[in-house]
This record gives C-alpha cells, sequence and structure tokens, in this order.
C-alpha cells in the first residue's frame, strides 16, 4: 500500500513569514494529493489540492507543488497569520479510492 | 447545513460491550470511508464502501465491522472494545467515478469515543 512521510513534524515561525511543509509518498500511481488542516477537537478540513497532471496550484496565500518523478509535494503558507495555527496533513491517493495521510505537522504562527 | 452527520459526538463504553458508531450524509456520495484517529497522530483509514462494495484495509483488526444498509447511512460496529480503542473515529465520504480519480473527501465531526 501508500506510504506517506510528512515533515517536520513541528514548525514555529513568526506572524508574516513563509510556512513550508513536505511530504513523500511511496506509490506511483497516487494522482490525487489533498491538504488538510485540522484544529484541535474538530474534523480535518481541506485547504487545498493537486492532481498528477498539474505541477502547481495557488490559492491566495496557499500553494501547493508536487514533482511526481522525486514523488514528492509540499505545502507553501506565506504571510502567515495566528489563525493558521492548527495541524497540517498531506495525503494520497490513487487507486483503489483509498487516501493514506502522512503524519501531521503542528504548525505555530507566533505573533 | 450538515452534509456529513456522526451520531452520537461522544460515546462512553466499557470494556468488551459493543458499540456502535453512526454515519449519514445528505451529498448522495457513493464512498463513505470510516478512519480512526487516535491523540497527535493522523487519520487511520480503517475501511471503506464504494457503493455497497465493502474494502477492508489489510491491517483493521477483526474487531471493527461495518454495515452500509443504503446509500445515506454507515455504521461502525466495534465487537469487543478494548482500551486501545478509544480514540475519535472520522467518517468520511466523496464522490467516486472509478478506482482512479478521486474526488474530495468531506469529514464529519467525528466521534469521540472512550472505553472505560
Amino acid at each position: 500500500g501508500e506510504n506517506v512521510e510528512q515533515h517536520p513534524s513541528t514548525l514555529s515561525v513568526q506572524e508574516g513569514d513563509s510556512a513550508v511543509i513536505k511530504c513523500t509518498y511511496s506509490d506511483s500511481a497516487s494522482n490525487y494529493f489533498p491538504w488538510y488542516k485540522q484544529e484541535l477537537g474538530k474534523r480535518p478540513q481541506l485547504i487545498i489540492d493537486i492532481r498528477s497532471n498539474v505541477g502547481e496550484k495557488k490559492d491566495q496565500r496557499i500553494a501547493v507543488t508536487l514533482n511526481k518523478t522525486a514523488k514528492h509535494f509540499s505545502l507553501h503558507i506565506t504571510e502567515t497569520q495566528p489563525e493558521d495555527s492548527a495541524v497540517y496533513f498531506c495525503a494520497a491517493s490513487g487507486t483503489g479510492n483509498q487516501f493514506y495521510f502522512g503524519t501531521g505537522t503542528s504548525l505555530t504562527v507566533i505573533p | 447545513d450538515a452534509m456529513v452527520i456522526q451520531n452520537p459526538r461522544y460515546q462512553v463504553t466499557q470494556f468488551g460491550k459493543p458499540v456502535t458508531l453512526s454515519c449519514s450524509q445528505t451529498l448522495n456520495h457513493n464512498v463513505m470511508y470510516w478512519y480512526q484517529q487516535k491523540s497527535s497522530q493522523a487519520p487511520k483509514l480503517l475501511f471503506h464502501y464504494y457503493d455497497k462494495d465493502f474494502n477492508n484495509e489489510a491491517d483493521t483488526p477483526d474487531n471493527f465491522q461495518s454495515r452500509r444498509p443504503n446509500t445515506s447511512f454507515c455504521f461502525l460496529d466495534i465487537r469487543s472494545p478494548g482500551l486501545g480503542d478509544a480514540a475519535m473515529y472520522l467518517c468520511a465520504t466523496s464522490r467516486g467515478q472509478g478506482a482512479t480519480y478521486q474526488e474530495t473527501q468531506y469529514f464529519g465531526p467525528g466521534t469521540r469515543l472512550l472505553v472505560l
């Protein structure tokens, strides 16, 4: 099955700085890569996703890049704000409709 | 406008006493998932239904079972809960379009299970 690794496990940035979270996956058949934000005690919320036929996608302060050859994808958050503090999960999905999650990154934005 | 609903939000059960968690959806999605999420960990896929087809993950314990009587409802049965089964259980849905094209997952609010 798919194996998704995520780094770093914790990340602290100053407000206004950028944050980058990286994930790697093992199954070359994976073709859909969502990113979720999860606040304490709440459900995961999709913040951005990318498909394997696209190398980069941007939505305001959030962007995701994908390198299919290297099997890695990254989340970029610019101009971070305190409300960006949460746990972020990457995930990968391919054949079979399963979604496999990375181990999570706890992001703290320091005001 | 609740789309994926889970009941109850909190469930307390006794060690070894069967428990059922429920999930319903108003999205008419054909794929429904159950995840287990323990504190400070990622959601772990237990199984999913594609329409009526049940797909179990290889490492899901036999203690966990599921039923999907119709498109809207899906149940998670834990036959003999142990202390290690205490976790948040998340239901999710998506619109499946075959095995190779994935759509966005929508999560329910989760049911937090406590085993005494």
